[in-house]
């Protein structure tokens, strides 16, 4: 079945370091990627997507790419801040309108 | 800012007694999700709906649970008989089937405590 993974936080960082937070996922077919984010006392926000392979999703500085050789859709930002402190989820879906499997979440920490 | 809502936000009961959780989409989206979401974990797909029509329904979500979208607009959970296993947060989202923007948007959700 369709399934996702990512890797175990909590991730702590300084201010401005680079950021990865790995994703890989198991799925039959074309899927669509994302991920959401979630500050404290928010709900879940759509941080950005990808739909097709090779697509590159980007919002706030953050990026991540669909790799369909890989099956990763990893994500990234080049110098992070303390604001972006969260827990962030990485997300398949057969489309964009149908029921969202999500990995487990990875809580990131950012010191100044 | 119409979002999506849900009432309550956090609800405390004892083993064994009914509660039913209201979501409020967006108001021109058709669709309408349920989510569970235990500590520590991603949320787990509960059920969807399109427009009134109940579409899919997981595994996961047992007799017990019930959901409708009467009028094609706000949405309710039921659970029955609720048990200490039933704590969790409920989320609910809504997307617009055929938008150009087609994304799942989310509620804060409801936080169970079940004694």
């Amino acid at each position: 079945g369709n399934s996702v993974t990512q890797m175990e936080g909590p991730v702590t960082l300084s201010e401005e370091a680079f950021l990865t937070i790995n994703c890989t996922y198991t799925a039959t077919g074309y899927p669509s990627l994302f991920w959401y984010v979630q500050y404290p006392g928010e709900g879940l926000q759509l941080l950005l997507k990808a739909t097709k392979a090779d697509d590159k999703g980007s919002n706030k500085g953050f990026e991540a790419t669909y790799r369909k050789e890989t099956t990763s859709f990893h994500l990234e930002k080049g110098s992070v801040q303390v604001s972006d402190s969260a827990v962030y989820f990485c997300a398949l879906s057969r489309d964009s309108n149908y029921q969202l499997i999500w990995g487990a979440g990875t809580k990131l920490i950012i010191k100044p | 800012d119409t979002g999506v809502s849900q009432d309550p936000r956090h609800k405390i009961t004892k083993r064994g007694q009914n509660v039913t959780f209201r979501c409020d989409p967006i108001s021109e989206h058709n669709r309408l999700y349920w989510y569970r979401q235990t500590l520590g974990q991603g949320p787990e797909f509960l059920t969807y709906f399109q427009n009134e029509a109940q579409l899919e329904k997981s595994r996961l979500l047992s007799d017990r649970f019930s959901a409708e979208r009467p009028k094609g607009s706000f949405s309710t959970l039921e659970i029955q008989r609720t048990e200490q296993g039933d704590s969790a947060m409920y989320l609910c989202a809504s997307s617009l089937v055929g938008s150009r923007e087609e994304t799942q948007y989310f509620g804060p959700g409801t936080r169970l405590l079940v004694l």
